[in-house]
């Protein structure tokens, strides 16, 4: 079975703060992503990774940055937090951009 | 900007009935299909995928897809209430990530 793992369930930071969030597949796929979910938006893709060290923008990457050091690990940054950057946020992996993504457990990040 | 599209609900169904999810898509190039359910508090799981016309079958759930509409349709027989969940259609654009729709939440009656 594919696993993705993310570092926490939930987090709480302070506006201003520099977050991180880990999320880690271990079924050697390819493609690695990180979307936002909030009521009434749906799933909105903040940034993808093809490869190791490449990444692309998805729809809403402002405020945000990604990291892909290696191909099993894709962090998500939050350089400086912010009030309306409280979301849950769901990192998913996939062998290849036309497959099915495979999701983890998700993070409720609270910024206050 | 390429979308797809579902009515958000809520759809009520008592239990043993059949549950009926629609799902548009404005890419005619979109060759694949998911359907994924999500439990409040919940990541997405994969229910189903379909890649060509017609229906596929996996126990309760049937998925349809009609490119020639541009529609995508998962049937939910024989409704339980632990089928009340939202339900997620993405489809797949060139060169890029999947598109989600923004879900229909089912809810399901005993």
């Amino acid at each position: 079975d594919v696993k993705v793992t993310q570092s926490s369930r939930y987090l709480v930071k302070r506006t201003g703060e520099k977050v991180f969030l880990e999320c880690v597949q271990d079924m050697d796929h390819e493609n690695m992503f990180w979307y936002r979910q909030d009521p009434g938006l749906g799933l909105r893709l903040i940034y993808f990774s093809y490869d190791v060290k490449m990444k692309e923008k998805g729809d809403i990457p402002e405020g945000y940055s990604v990291s892909r050091e290696k191909k099993e690990r894709f962090s998500l940054i939050l350089e400086s937090a912010s009030t309306n950057q409280t979301s849950m946020y769901l990192c998913a992996s996939s062998p290849a951009l036309d497959n099915e993504q495979f999701f983890g457990p998700g993070t409720r990040l609270t910024v206050l | 900007q390429k979308e797809v599209e579902q009515n958000s609900g809520p759809l009520s169904v008592p239990e043993g009935a059949i549950a009926s999810l629609n799902c548009t898509y404005s890419d005619r190039g979109s060759q694949s299909f998911f359907w994924y359910r999500q439990y409040s508090g919940k990541s997405p799981e994969l229910i189903m995928s379909i890649y060509s016309n017609g229906d596929k079958e996996d126990g309760r759930f049937t998925a349809q897809l009609n490119k020639a509409s541009q529609y995508v349709s998962l049937l939910i027989r024989d409704s339980q209430p632990s089928d009340s969940a939202t339900y997620l259609c993405a489809g797949h654009q060139a060169g890029t990530a999947l598109i989600f729709g923004k879900g229909t939440t089912l809810s399901v009656s005993s």
